[in-house]
This record gives C-alpha cells, sequence and structure tokens, in this order.
C-alpha cells in the first residue's frame, strides 16, 4: 500500500478559480513533505517544502499546508491560469529512509 | 547554476533490443544521482540511486543496470528490453541523501516504448 495517498486524482477547473489539492500519508518518522509540479513530458520541479513546525507555505500563488498530528497536507492553487495545467506531486521524507511518492493530481484549467 | 541533462527526449525500441539513457549533471560535484520511472497514474519509482563513482544501488530487481562511470555521469542500461520496460523514465540529482531535506532536481525525462 502506498504511504502517501492524493485526491482527486484529477480535476477540471475554468480559469481564475481555485482548487484545493489534498495529501495524506502514513510515512514515518516524518522529515518533510514537499509538493512539485510536473508539467506534461517534463520533469517535476519544487513548489514548497513544509517541515514539521511549519502549517502554511506559500509560493506566489501556491499555498501549501500542513496537519503533522493527522498527517496531511494540502496544496491550494488561488486565481488559477493556464499555466497551472499540470500533475501535482506530494513527496514526504522520512528519517532514514527513502522518499515516498504521491501518484499525483492532474489540474486541467481551462479558459 | 546546475544543470542536469538527459537524454534521448524520446525512443522506440523492439523487444530484446539493447537500451541506453544518459544523463549528466553539470555545476557541482559529488551529486547524488537517482534513475526513476513514472508509470501513468502511479507515483514515481525508485530504480537506482548512487553515492559516487562505481557505486550503484538497486531498488526494484529488474531487467535493467545502471553505471557511475564518471562523478557527473550515470546510465541506465539493458541488454534486452521487455514490453513492461516501457514507460516515463526521469535522471535526478540531488546533493543530500534523500531522506534528508535535500531537494530532488530532476531531469526533463526519457519516454521510451518498447514496442
Amino acid at each position: 500500500k502506498n504511504q502517501v495517498e492524493q485526491s482527486p486524482q484529477s480535476l477540471i477547473i475554468l480559469e481564475g478559480k481555485n482548487c484545493t489539492l489534498q495529501c495524506n500519508y502514513t510515512v514515518s518518522p516524518f522529515s518533510n513533505l514537499r509538493w512539485y509540479k510536473q508539467d506534461t513530458g517534463r520533469g517535476p520541479v519544487s513548489l514548497t517544502i513544509m517541515t514539521f513546525s511549519e502549517n502554511t507555505k506559500s509560493n506566489g500563488r501556491y499555498t501549501a499546508t500542513l496537519d503533522a498530528d493527522t498527517k496531511q497536507s494540502s496544496l491550494h492553487i488561488t486565481a488559477s491560469q493556464l499555466s497551472d495545467s499540470a500533475s501535482y506531486i506530494c513527496v514526504v521524507s522520512a528519517a532514514g529512509k527513502e522518499l515516498s511518492f504521491g501518484a499525483g493530481t492532474t489540474v486541467t484549467v481551462r479558459a | 547554476s546546475q544543470t542536469i541533462h538527459q537524454w534521448p527526449a524520446t525512443l522506440v525500441q523492439p523487444v530484446g533490443s539493447p537500451l541506453s539513457l544518459e544523463c549528466t549533471v553539470e555545476g557541482t560535484s559529488n551529486p547524488n544521482l537517482y534513475w526513476y520511472r513514472q508509470a501513468a497514474g502511479r507515483g514515481l519509482q525508485l530504480l537506482f540511486y548512487s553515492v559516487g563513482i562505481g557505486q550503484i544501488s538497486s531498488e526494484v530487481p529488474q531487467n535493467l543496470s545502471a553505471s557511475r562511470p564518471q562523478d557527473r555521469q550515470f546510465i541506465l542500461s539493458s541488454k534486452k528490453l521487455l514490453l513492461s520496460d516501457s514507460g516515463f523514465y526521469l535522471c535526478a540529482w540531488s546533493p543530500l541523501r534523500t531522506g534528508a531535506t535535500g531537494e530532488l532536481f530532476f531531469g526533463e525525462g526519457s519516454r521510451l516504448t518498447v514496442l
């Protein structure tokens, strides 16, 4: 069973609207959590990193949250643009272990 | 600045043919290097990682092998491709061993189709 579960698997939103992606994990002991953006046919690029003590972190129109108690993270996209169309991957790092990757959420922004 | 190059970007190979994907990193020394495979609808799967020249660790037993002949060069190979080897292969590097706070920097990927 995958230790990082993302939802929804995919979503379609209209340009200018907001959306929220979810990431639940069971990885332990928790070290940090990163959200990556992967454009179609390209390699993933890191958007944010969340450590245990951080609850919220923003990178432009992207805002990530972390609840280490419930082992949940979210990525909120504000005022979506066509360029936000991509897959968003949640990656959790555990001390002394390999990274655990979620399957990703595919976001499609339509004009 | 550091850059990572991966090639070829796309290739179509018949079953039983050999494979060689290359990856090089510029602008850094002693990087940790990784090969991942990404299947549709699934998370990235770590295939191999290397912490130094000639040091290769395999995460999943399979039809593939990896080599690191130089500090910043990582090669993914196969002697005889299988249909199941089709997928999107990503090379990545990091300045720290995964499991720490080190970020992974990915190449552009190689789309392999085995027919």
